[in-house]
């Protein structure tokens, strides 16, 4: 079945410090990828998306290639804030064709804390 | 905002009781998922509909959960005879089955705690 596994967390960095959350996948076929963040007290919300091997999602400042051949979707951000901690969740989407398309499956989470 | 709503926000139960929870999707999007979100675990999938159809149902939806969705707008997840190990956060999804329609709208989900 599919499968995601982010890094361990908690992250905690100073503002404007280099971010990176690792993310690998299991999957059949060539699923869709995305990053979705839950700010304290909000609802998951998407941050960025790939759907197709070598595909750069952004948002925000933040990055992710879709890289195939080490089953990968790495989150970036080159310069944080404070603003962005928050909990980051990788997940994966069969793509359209099969009746499982849209079902999301989710890695465990990171928790990222900026401190100023 | 027409974003997608959950209702109740939260639910304290005793063990034993039935509980019965309310998610109203965007009101253009065809499928609504249901996931359970346990304390330091990403959202795991429980049950999907398209329209008023349920077409896939996770092996961690116990006998006791039930999902209807009548008339293919919003939909009620019910559990019974609640159990300690089903305190989690229970979210619902939406989003529209067309090629490109790929962004789950999540709702803010309703926290059960089982007493």
């Amino acid at each position: 079945g599919n499968s995601v596994t982010q890094m361990e967390g908690p992250v905690t960095l100073s503002e404007e410090a280099f971010l990176t959350i690792n993310c690998t996948y299991t999957a059949t076929g060539y699923p869709s990828l995305f990053w979705y963040v839950q700010y304290p007290g909000e609802g998951l919300q998407l941050l960025l998306k790939a759907t197709k091997a070598d595909d750069k999602g952004s948002n925000k400042g933040f990055e992710a290639t879709y890289r195939k051949e080490t089953t990968s979707f790495h989150l970036e951000k080159g310069s944080v804030q404070v603003s962005d901690s928050a909990v980051y969740f990788c997940a994966l989407s069969p793509n359209a064709g099969g009746t499982s398309y849209g079902k999301l499956t989710f890695g465990q989470g990171t928790i990222l804390t900026v401190h100023p | 905002d027409t974003g997608v709503s959950q209702n109740p926000r939260h639910k304290i139960t005793k063990r034993g009781q039935n509980v019965t929870f309310r998610c109203d999707p965007i009101s253009e999007h065809n499928r609504l998922y249901w996931y359970r979100q346990t304390l330091g675990q990403g959202p795991e999938f429980l049950t999907y509909f398209q329209n008023e159809a349920q077409l896939e149902k996770s092996r961690l939806l116990s006998d006791r959960f039930s999902a209807e969705r009548p008339k293919g707008s919003f939909s009620t997840l019910e559990i019974q005879r609640t159990e300690q190990g089903d305190s989690a956060m229970y979210l619902c999804a939406s989003i529209h089955s067309q090629p490109g329609g790929l962004e789950q709208y999540f709702g803010p989900g309703t926290r059960l705690t089982v007493t």
